[in-house]
């Protein structure tokens, strides 16, 4: 079955430093490929997508590319800050099973001034 | 971007009693609604899908005499407990798609339920 693994947290980052949050997945066929944020108290948002290999997702300074060769969707911020600070879910869903999202375990980032 | 509300946002009740959790999206039209439970330091598991004015469809392994889902607009879902347990305390999250990107959905703050 579908499965996606990112990395465990917290991660605690000073500001303007570089943010890695890894996860890899398990699928089969061409499943697209989100990741999710979501800050304290509300709901999950939306970062950014790829719906095929090679794609790159970007949003508020977050990249992530769809890498088929090694099942892998890491999201990466260059210079992070405060407002930063929250729990980051890396999820796919495959086109056959449309709207059925399969969710990392999330990974919460604490940045701190 | 679109709103999705959940209310309550916590609840706590007495083992074998009710629990109902309503989705509401505020500014769209929600065809298809979806509820997840979250347990702590984990991911969410996807419970059931619902289109407005059908059944839910449960996922394997998700008691749909336990959790009864009725999505009776386009507007609101609504997810009820039945009878209760501890184990049944969790953090259930709903989303709704309005069908305007690809499997983009709105999800809503959670509803955090304690049975005890």
């Amino acid at each position: 079955g579908n499965s996606v693994t990112q990395m465990e947290g917290p991660v605690t980052l000073s500001e303007e430093a570089f943010l890695t949050i890894n996860c890899t997945y398990t699928a089969t066929g061409y499943p697209s490929l989100f990741w999710y944020v979501q800050y304290p108290g509300e709901g999950l948002q939306l970062l950014l997508k790829a719906t095929k290999a090679d794609d790159k997702g970007s949003n508020k300074g977050f990249e992530a590319t769809y890498r088929k060769e090694t099942t892998s969707f890491h999201l990466e911020k260059g210079s992070v800050q405060v407002s930063d600070s929250a729990v980051y879910f890396c999820a796919l869903t495959r086109g056959d099973s449309w709207g059925k999202f399969q969710f990392g375990a999330g990974t919460q980032v604490v940045v701190t001034p | 971007g679109a709103v999705v509300s959940q209310h309550p946002s916590w609840v706590i009740c007495k083992s074998g009693t009710s629990v109902k959790i309503e989705c509401r999206s505020l500014d769209f039209q929600a065809t298809t609604m979806f509820w997840y439970r979250q347990f702590p330091k984990q991911s969410l598991m996807l419970m059931a899908t619902s289109n407005e004015g059908s059944k839910a469809t449960y996922e394997q392994g998700v008691e749909k005499d336990k959790f009864l889902i009725n999505h009776a607009s386009l507007t609101l879902s609504t997810l009820t407990v039945t009878s209760a347990h501890p184990e049944d305390s969790s953090f259930y999250i709903c989303s709704a798609s309005a069908g305007t990107g690809v499997n983009e959905q709105f999800f809503g703050p959670g509803t955090r339920l304690t049975v005890l």
